[in-house]
């Protein structure tokens, strides 16, 4: 079936560090990427996403790139600030069916 | 600001007893969905509405029930609390058609402790 497998956390940087955060799915069709963010008390926020195979998504200086050879979806971001501590989710959806399927979350926290 | 409202923010029950949350959206989405969130499992979609109309039961639809009441509100229902219930529960909304480009757009959340 459809799912999407991501890195275990929690990861915890320091300030300036790099971050990547690994994404693997499986999908029956053509799926559609996202990566979702989710502040402390708050609903999940659409950071980024990509259509099709070699699309780069990109948003607040995270980018991830559409693998359809290696069927990833990594996020990245070259200098992680404080602000940027939250939980990401990477997603997938297909043009059929009415869902999304999530990967589990990876808490990423900051530290000055 | 447009986007989907749930109510309440926080909720405790005990054992057995009822609730329904509510959850409303402005932006003329067809597609409405309640989804649980629990520690290392990510989200979990229990019912979804293509339409209005219409439900249908998601991965995890044992111990709820919804209701489309209209185009703009989609509630959730636990007739009688169990502490497995305990979580965050999210409403989301798309539109059909544009799901792949634009992503769902998510509520704040309720969450729920059931003792």
């Amino acid at each position: 079936g459809d799912s999407v497998t991501q890195m275990e956390g929690p990861v915890t940087l320091s300030e300036e560090a790099f971050l990547t955060i690994n994404c693997t799915y499986t999908a029956t069709g053509y799926p559609s990427l996202f990566w979702y963010v989710q502040y402390p008390g708050e609903g999940l926020q659409l950071l980024l996403k990509a259509t099709k195979a070699d699309d780069k998504g990109s948003n607040k200086g995270f980018e991830a790139t559409y693998r359809k050879e290696t069927t990833s979806f990594h996020l990245e971001k070259g200098s992680v600030q404080v602000s940027d501590s939250a939980v990401y989710f990477c997603a997938l959806t297909l043009n059929t069916g009415n869902q999304f399927y999530f990967g589990t979350g990876t808490s990423l926290t900051v530290i000055p | 600001n447009a986007g989907v409202t749930q109510t309440p923010k926080f909720q405790v029950l005990k054992t057995g007893q009822s609730m329904t949350l509510q959850c409303a959206q402005d932006m003329n989405h067809n597609s409405m969905y309640w989804y649980r969130q629990d520690p290392g499992m990510g989200l979990r979609l229990i019912y979804y509405s293509a339409s209005e109309g219409t439900t249908d039961k998601g991965e995890v639809p044992n111990g709820y029930n919804v209701s489309r009441l209209n185009k703009r509100e989609f509630s959730l229902r636990l007739e009688s609390a169990a502490p497995s219930q305990t979580s965050v529960y999210f409403c989301a909304s798309s539109e059909p058609g544009t799901r792949a480009n634009y992503g769902y757009t998510f509520g704040s959340g309720t969450r729920l402790t059931v003792v």
